[in-house]
């Protein structure tokens, strides 16, 4: 069965500085790869996605995450945060073509000044 | 601008009764989802539809129902609700892949 972990239910960086929340998969092929963030009250929105080629993806907001079939990760880096980048991420895992996610529990990020 | 419009955004319900959460949608896709997302275990697959007056079971469908009354609308219905079903539920709407999901601003739940 396809399983998703982010090992770090929380986060704290300061503003500014670099960023890398991590994931790890499980799964027998190549699955798809996500990452999303939820905002405060708000629906989970898109940040990045990969399905195959170039192991490094790049996202909004200048997020971009590298897939490692050897390491079975899908890590999400970005260079600098913000303070508005506090929110929840998620790393999801798809089926080749499949219409549902298997989703992990979520790291919360909090930047501080 | 097409949209996933879910509601009531938060609810107290009672141990027993009866619960619908509503979900509308103007994206024009076939499929709709409901998920539950608790603390510690990130988004879990409830009912799904992929055609109207007809909904398919996820991971977790025990003590859930689902209603696909049209294609922009689907409902998750708690008949008894319980305790343990206190969580935020997410509605999201696809056209049958997840390269284009989009997801409503969830249903906060509490079942006291």
């Amino acid at each position: 069965a396809q399983s998703v972990t982010q090992p770090d239910a929380r986060v704290t960086v300061s503003e500014g500085a670099s960023l890398q929340l991590r994931c790890k998969y499980s799964y027998s092929a190549t699955p798809y790869l996500f990452w999303y963030v939820q905002y405060p009250r708000q629906g989970l929105q898109l940040l990045l996605k990969y399905y195959s080629g170039d192991p490094v993806v790049q996202g909004v907001n200048g997020f971009e995450a590298e897939f490692s079939k050897s390491n079975s990760s899908f890590h999400l880096r970005k260079a600098s945060v913000h303070w508005s980048d506090s929110a929840v991420y998620f790393c999801a895992v798809s089926n080749t073509g499949n219409y549902k996610y298997v989703f992990g529990a979520g790291t919360r990020l909090k930047v501080i000044a | 601008e097409a949209a996933v419009t879910q509601s009531p955004r938060s609810k107290v319900a009672v141990t027993g009764g009866k619960v619908t959460l509503s979900c509308h949608q103007t994206n024009n896709h076939d499929y709709m989802y409901w998920y539950r997302q608790d603390t510690g275990h990130g988004l879990r697959l409830i009912h799904y539809s992929y055609v109207a007056d007809s909904t398919e079971k996820g991971d977790i469908p025990d003590g859930y129902k689902a209603s696909r009354p049209s294609q922009e609308n689907f409902s998750l219905i708690l008949e008894l609700a319980s305790l343990s079903q206190t969580a935020v539920y997410f509605c999201a709407s696809s056209g049958g892949t997840v390269s284009d999901y989009t997801f409503g601003s969830g249903t906060r739940l509490l079942v006291i």
